[in-house]
């Protein structure tokens, strides 16, 4: 059973641009939940999206958006990117919503 | 907002040595997940507890969720090389929100 993909594993940004990082879940799990995780601030939840639908959200600016296809795979877009963005994004997925199961292993963003 | 804080930050001690590893909130949890990531890698799932008081065996690792389902703990006796890494905690609510840890580093020495 393939795991959950999530690409690109690397970008390098300069600041003021846009990224768009993709996250494919485990087959037929529904959820799919964004985290950011930095050295200083740990696992920061930034949104979960069922069924298409997002669910909860954390604290981030607006900056901050996402969506989910009907194929359960999900979209995360940062927009007007600053020095601090700089984290590995994980998105996981799992069989019902709110509890987060099976980790990708990221995308590493550096803004430079 | 619910907070969750583990102890110690970071851990480091020789193989064959017993630890504890253990995350604290004021909040009540409707269950907890313990999870390991290892450098490169996005974190994977140990275990998920569910009723206060529940006691999880996973080989030498022991999972104990408090009474009130505000904390739990984690234990791995005889510690190996093997059990390195990062050991993030998780909190689960009805309202379908998770809270992570900030994590234990534990680097267990040959």
């Amino acid at each position: 059973k393939a795991g959950v993909t999530q690409t690109p594993r690397y970008l390098i940004k300069t600041r003021g641009q846009q990224v768009t990082l993709s996250c494919s879940p485990i087959s037929g799990h529904r959820s799919v939940s964004w985290y950011q995780q930095t050295p200083g601030q740990g696992l920061q939840f930034l949104f979960e999206y069922f069924s298409e639908t997002q669910r909860n959200k954390g604290n981030f600016p607006g900056r901050f958006s996402g969506r989910q296809f009907s194929n359960s795979r999900s979209e995360m877009n940062v927009s007007t990117l600053e020095l601090g963005d700089s984290a590995l994004y994980l998105c996981a997925s799992s069989l019902t919503a709110g509890q987060p199961q099976h980790f990708g292993d990221g995308t590493r963003l550096s803004i430079l | 907002t619910q907070l969750l804080e583990q102890s110690p930050q970071f851990l480091s001690i020789q193989e064959g040595e017993n630890l504890t590893v253990y995350c604290n909130s004021s909040s009540v949890f409707s269950s907890l997940q313990w999870y390991r990531q290892e450098p490169g890698e996005g974190p994977v799932l140990l275990v998920t507890v569910v009723t206060g008081g529940e006691v999880k065996k996973l080989k030498r690792l022991t999972f104990q969720f408090g009474d009130a389902r505000k904390d739990s703990s984690l234990h791995i006796t005889a510690a190996q090389p093997g059990d390195t890494g990062l050991y993030l905690c998780a909190g689960n609510t009805n309202a379908g929100k998770s809270t992570f840890g900030d994590g234990t580093t534990l680097t267990v020495k040959p």
